[in-house]
């Protein structure tokens, strides 16, 4: 069992439809962050979150970090072609500084 | 500016022989990981090292080994290739200014092991 459970793994939606994306886990985590990874490259960082009830936006997407630092959200607003691609959330463990705990990941598929 | 190298991109090995994959940083970077990502599975801490002459285990360690001779490079090897071990490999580099340094990725290699 992994460490970090992401829902759905997969998602196919329209252009300009909302989702949300998640990631859950009976761990505490001193900082949780989403990652996006397009085929043939590594994951590049969307952002990171350290602090309970914390909500970060950027652009169309919005981030939460839960108020016992457990559990993030994704939410991404009016989607598009562009934002497809694999969205992996990575949790980093209050004893275990700099060592990262990846969730499955979420396949997200936007159609025009 | 290139950021986390990874090579070779591709590799193909018969089950028994062995490999390394060398990843390089010049980012100035304290930590180095090795992760391997399957289909469904994430991606999953192999190796890790913390700094210069420094490695450690993470989820996934058996099967391969690890070497941090130089600050900037960290090499994972595959002593006795399986089939279990065809994966796409990815390696990464972080800084230590504390909580949630983010970590920088290499384009992976892929390997398959026949």
């Amino acid at each position: 069992t992994q460490l970090l459970e992401q829902s759905p793994q997969f998602l196919s939606i329209q252009e300009g439809e909302n989702l949300t994306v998640y990631c859950n886990s009976s761990s505490v985590f001193s900082s949780l962050q989403w990652y996006r990874q397009e085929p043939g490259e590594g994951p590049v960082l969307l952002v990171t979150v350290v602090t309970g009830g914390e909500v970060k936006k950027l652009k169309r997407l919005t981030f939460q970090f839960g108020d016992a630092r457990k559990d993030s959200s994704l939410h991404i607003t009016a989607a598009q072609p562009g934002d497809t691609g694999l969205y992996l959330c990575a949790g980093e463990r209050a004893n275990n500084f700099n060592k990262f705990y990846f969730g499955s990941g979420t396949k997200l598929n936007v159609k025009p | 500016n290139a950021g986390v190298t990874q090579t070779p991109k591709f590799r193909v090995l018969k089950t028994g022989q062995s490999m390394t994959l060398l990843c390089a940083q010049d980012m100035n970077h304290e930590y180095m990981y090795w992760y391997r990502q399957d289909p469904g599975m994430g991606l999953r801490l192999i190796h890790y090292s913390v700094g210069e002459g420094t490695t450690a285990k993470g989820e996934v360690p058996d099967g391969y080994n690890v070497s941090r001779l130089k600050k900037q490079n960290f090499l994972l090897g595959l002593e006795s290739a399986a089939p279990s071990q065809t994966s796409v490999y990815f390696c990464a580099s972080s800084y230590t200014f504390g909580t949630g340094s983010p970590l920088h990725f290499g384009n992976g290699t892929r390997l398959t092991v026949t």
